[in-house]
């Protein structure tokens, strides 16, 4: 079944720009979702079909996706930012939705 | 506001059965796709099922399938998931959650989800 790699961690420093990758077979031809979930929180949605925000969503929040890797770019970090990112596509293949592993963002 | 509201879970005995519901309000409730979605303590996010707005279409998770079963009632603006034979392995938070209208399974509205635990 279809697969998508993230890094478990990614570390970053306040204002910095953090970036979390997502791996798949030809990723780029999917569209590509984000989540956000803050410790002890439901999951969010902040990037919708690679690089849509939904409203609310800051302009600092950015996604792209070619080839084999969908890309979530947080720039200009803070502290509140600190959260697991969750990629996920539509497998139209199996039917499935499938998630990637997430990924921790630690602001330092 | 806009809402998701989960409810039905707690604590079930392995090989036991329970039904999780999920209440949708100040939406059109029959115009989207409907997800569930859990995640075990400390792990990722699973996809569990989804169904179409009508109902006609469904999609389950090998991990579920043949055990667990999705409906909705669009009259009451609510979701359901029987869940059947239930398994350690179950033990989650579920979560509900409501798709993008686009093409594709989106789960673009999340409520807080509902404790499942199955232990003896």
């Amino acid at each position: 079944s279809y697969v998508l790699p993230q890094p478990p961690s990614v570390t970053v420093a306040p204002g910095q720009t953090a970036r979390i990758t997502c791996g798949g077979d030809n990723i780029g031809r999917e569209s590509v979702h984000w989540y956000q979930q803050r410790p002890g929180q439901a999951p969010a949605l902040v990037i919708y079909y690679d690089s849509d925000r939904p409203s609310g969503i800051p302009e600092r929040f950015s996604g792209s996706s070619s080839g084999n890797t969908a890309t979530l770019t947080i720039s200009r970090v803070e502290a509140g930012d600190e959260a697991d990112y969750y990629c996920q596509v539509w497998d139209s293949n199996s039917d499935h939705v499938i998630f990637g592993g997430g990924t921790k963002l630690t602001v330092l | 506001q806009v809402q998701l509201v989960e409810s039905g879970g707690g604590l079930v005995k392995p090989g036991g059965s329970l039904r999780l519901s999920c209440a949708a309000s100040k939406f059109i409730f029959g115009d989207y796709y409907m997800t569930w979605i859990r995640q075990a303590p400390g792990t990722g996010l699973e996809w569990v099922s989804s169904i179409s707005d009508s109902g006609n279409t469904i999609y389950y998770a090998d991990s579920v399938k043949g055990r667990f079963t999705i409906s909705r009632d669009n009259a009451k603006s609510s979701l359901y998931l029987q869940m059947n034979s239930l398994r350690a392995e179950d033990t989650a938070v579920y979560y509900c959650a409501r798709n993008h209208g686009g093409g594709g399974l989106c789960p673009e509205l999340w409520g807080l989800g509902t404790l499942v635990t199955v232990s003896s």
